[in-house]
């Protein structure tokens, strides 16, 4: 069944520099999200892509999307201590746009 | 606006009692309405979600249960927890499909330990 697996489960950066999480999905889709999620909080949503768009950008924030490997990723660019938090793609479950599933997430720490 | 309530915050149950988790949504109208819980070690799993009043889809089957007695109102439940319940519960909402945006929204969470 349709799941976003992230990679890898955590990442530990120092401030100004990049990162980059991966997602991997089972199921074909139509648009996958990334969700951020900040210790003891809700989910929060960052960005969406299509299908058809390879690529999607937002502030620091830069997505992109495979669908031939059924993969995605999320890049970070001059984080900062504040984007310390875990990060989740979500594919929708069924065919059509929900509901989403969520996997385990990239535990992200950036260090001041 | 729309804002997500969902409550209580924190609770601490004893094995074999009984759980109400309340979510309510605010500012729009007939919202796809989602359960998830988030368990240690185990990511964030979909329980329930609902696209209509009395339409509940149930994607793990388990003691817990969902309803949704009003348009904007979600409610999860049990009859006799289990050690396996406790976790992180959240509610969320989006749009309806006819949309075609399915942003979801989440509330604060309710972190349920049973003992």
């Amino acid at each position: 069944s349709q799941q976003g697996e992230e990679d890898p489960q955590a990442l530990s950066i120092q401030e100004g520099e990049n990162a980059t999480m991966n997602c991997s999905y089972k199921t074909s889709i139509n648009n996958l999200q990334w969700y951020r999620q900040n210790s003891g909080r809700g989910l929060v949503h960052l960005i969406l892509i299509r299908s058809n768009e390879r690529e999607k950008h937002s502030g620091r924030l830069r997505v992109t999307l495979d669908t031939s490997k059924k993969s995605s990723s999320l890049l970070i660019t001059a984080s900062r201590a504040a984007d310390t938090a875990s990060y989740f793609c979500a594919p929708p479950l069924h065919s059509g746009n929900t509901p989403l599933v969520f996997g385990k997430g990239t535990r992200l720490s950036v260090i001041a | 606006s729309q804002t997500i309530h969902q409550w209580p915050a924190t609770l601490v149950q004893p094995v074999g009692s009984p759980l109400s988790l309340e979510c309510t949504v605010e500012g729009t109208s007939n919202p796809n309405l989602y359960w998830y819980r988030q368990a240690a070690g185990r990511g964030l799993q979909l329980l329930f979600y609902s696209v209509g009043i009395g339409q509940i889809s149930s994607e793990v089957p388990q003691n817990l249960s969902a309803s949704r007695p009003q348009d904007r109102q979600f409610i999860l439940s049990s009859k006799k927890l289990l050690l396996s319940d406790s976790g992180f519960y959240l509610c969320a909402w989006s749009r309806d499909r006819a949309s075609g945006a399915n942003v979801l929204t989440f509330g604060a969470g309710s972190r349920l330990t049973v003992l």
